[in-house]
């Protein structure tokens, strides 16, 4: 299947400070970029969806003037926590399909283990 | 609302058969699917199955899909340390973006 990094896989950072988390499509070109999280031993949650050159579309309850979504490209998603806290610690992944696909044809990078401090 | 659940945890021992449940709570999903995450690695589709089915067979996997009761398993034939690894069993939803609703994964150790 097709290739989708996600970059950093792990990051610690002081509570305050923001963290750009970046997603990839590395063989074809993502037009629909999903952001989930996942607490520990919790449902992989969707966050936000978002598609190339368009604001992104997030799910009720997450707020996002706190996560801030970028998809500028058509390979290229970042989601950017804003002033992080401890309770922001979680697992975050991004997904990558062409808009119209099926899900059997999105493609998860391999997530990102935020931890705050 | 929406809601997948799975249990956390399985322990097998190798060469026996593993069977993963999964409920679900949308009627109106399309497909659902099995993902299966290893150490360090995103999540990988491992197999799906469209809502009208009941029962679909790929190799060492066997999915079964009660409709009435909501109940989804994946049972993985002969089970190898290769297959150690976190399973998510996601419902798609109909419309939009096909929104993706995920279980909180079942983790499988496989031990000799």
């Amino acid at each position: 299947g097709a290739v989708v990094s996600q970059h950093p896989s792990r990051v610690i950072c002081k509570s305050g400070t923001s963290v750009k988390i970046e997603c990839r499509s590395l063989d074809f070109q993502a037009t629909t970029m999903f952001w989930y999280r996942q607490f520990p031993k919790q449902s992989l949650m969707l966050m936000a969806t978002s598609n190339e050159g368009s604001k992104a579309t997030y799910e009720q309850g997450v707020e996002k003037d706190k996560f801030l979504i970028n998809h500028a490209s058509l390979t290229l998603s970042t989601l950017t926590v804003a002033s992080a806290h401890p309770e922001d610690s979680s697992f975050y992944i991004c997904s990558a399909k062409v808009q119209g696909k099926m899900n059997t044809e999105a493609f998860f990078g391999q997530g990102t283990r935020l931890t705050v401090v | 609302g929406e809601d997948v659940e799975q249990s956390l945890f399985l322990s097998v021992r190798e060469g026996d058969s593993s069977v993963i449940n999964c409920t679900y709570t949308d009627s109106s999903s399309t497909y659902l699917y099995w993902y299966k995450q290893e150490p360090g690695a995103g999540l990988q589709l491992l197999t799906y199955i469209f809502s009208n089915m009941d029962m679909k067979q790929d190799q060492r996997l066997t999915v079964l899909l009660n409709k009435k009761d909501k109940h989804l398993s994946l049972r993985i034939a002969d089970t190898q340390t290769g297959d150690s690894a976190i399973y998510f069993c996601a419902e798609g939803l109909s419309g939009g973006y096909n929104k993706l609703i995920f279980g909180a994964g079942t983790r499988l150790a496989v031990h000799p």
